[in-house]
């Protein structure tokens, strides 16, 4: 079964910055788009950012682009996003999600468990 | 404000049948048929019942459908279960970007 683990979530002061990882294993990690999303407290998800198989191509939530980077490691089978200039409204569990196939736009068969980041003073 | 737009919550007994409808845009679930249905249960990941509009995965009982006609999704959950009293989330493929609708509360009476 595919796995997805999320680390790297925490307490951080308004301004601060965070790197999520998300380690995968069990499917062909280059050969599939990966996504952010996440979840504020109480409220729906929200998809943050997606990247390519090879890494070349990003995508960007227009709430994050700009704060937010999206990496991968195919080597180490290792999602990333690097978040900086964080504000209080980032605060969300954050969830790695696979894409279901190798076509851009399909959407999000597996997800993590996620990671809990809090913006807070 | 969500990008697709559900009820906020539905109900039914078991047994019954309800429906959940995500109405998205033509730039979104009218253009593309990259739609999914998630299931949430409180504190656990989503969990995919339905994608490219009405296929299911393999381990999704068949009591989970989906459709679509022109900017409006719907699922379908036929012979209502306790279990299935969750959050369901629609999300389409939006070009370069994916939207999700805001939630529907299923409450199995």
């Amino acid at each position: 079964e595919v796995q997805l683990l999320e680390s790297g979530g925490g307490l951080v002061q308004p301004g601060g910055s965070l790197r999520l990882s998300c380690a995968v294993s069990r499917f062909t990690f280059n050969n599939y788009v990966m996504s952010w999303v996440r979840q504020a407290p109480g409220k729906g998800l929200e998809w943050v950012s997606a990247i390519s198989g090879g890494g070349g191509i990003t995508y960007y939530a227009d709430s994050v682009k700009g704060r937010f980077t999206i990496s991968r490691d195919n080597s180490k089978n290792t999602l990333y996003l690097q978040m900086n200039s964080l504000r209080a409204e980032d605060t969300a569990v954050y969830y790695c999600a696979k894409h279901k196939d190798l076509a851009v736009k399909s959407l999000f068969d597996y997800w993590g468990q996620g990671t809990l980041v809090t913006v807070s003073s | 404000q969500s990008a697709l737009t559900q009820p906020r919550s539905v109900s039914g007994s078991p047994g019954q049948s309800v429906t959940i409808s995500c109405t998205g845009t033509s730039s979104d679930v009218g253009d593309y048929n990259y739609v999914s249905w998630y299931q949430q249960h409180p504190g656990k990941a989503p969990k995919l019942m339905i994608y490219d509009v009405s296929k299911g995965p393999s381990g999704v009982p068949d009591r989970f459908s989906g459709s679509k006609s022109g900017n409006t999704a719907s699922l379908t959950i036929s012979g209502l279960q306790a279990e299935d009293e969750a959050d369901y989330y629609c999300c389409s493929y939006a070009g370069s970007r994916w939207v999700f609708g805001g939630g529907t509360k299923l409450t199995v009476l």
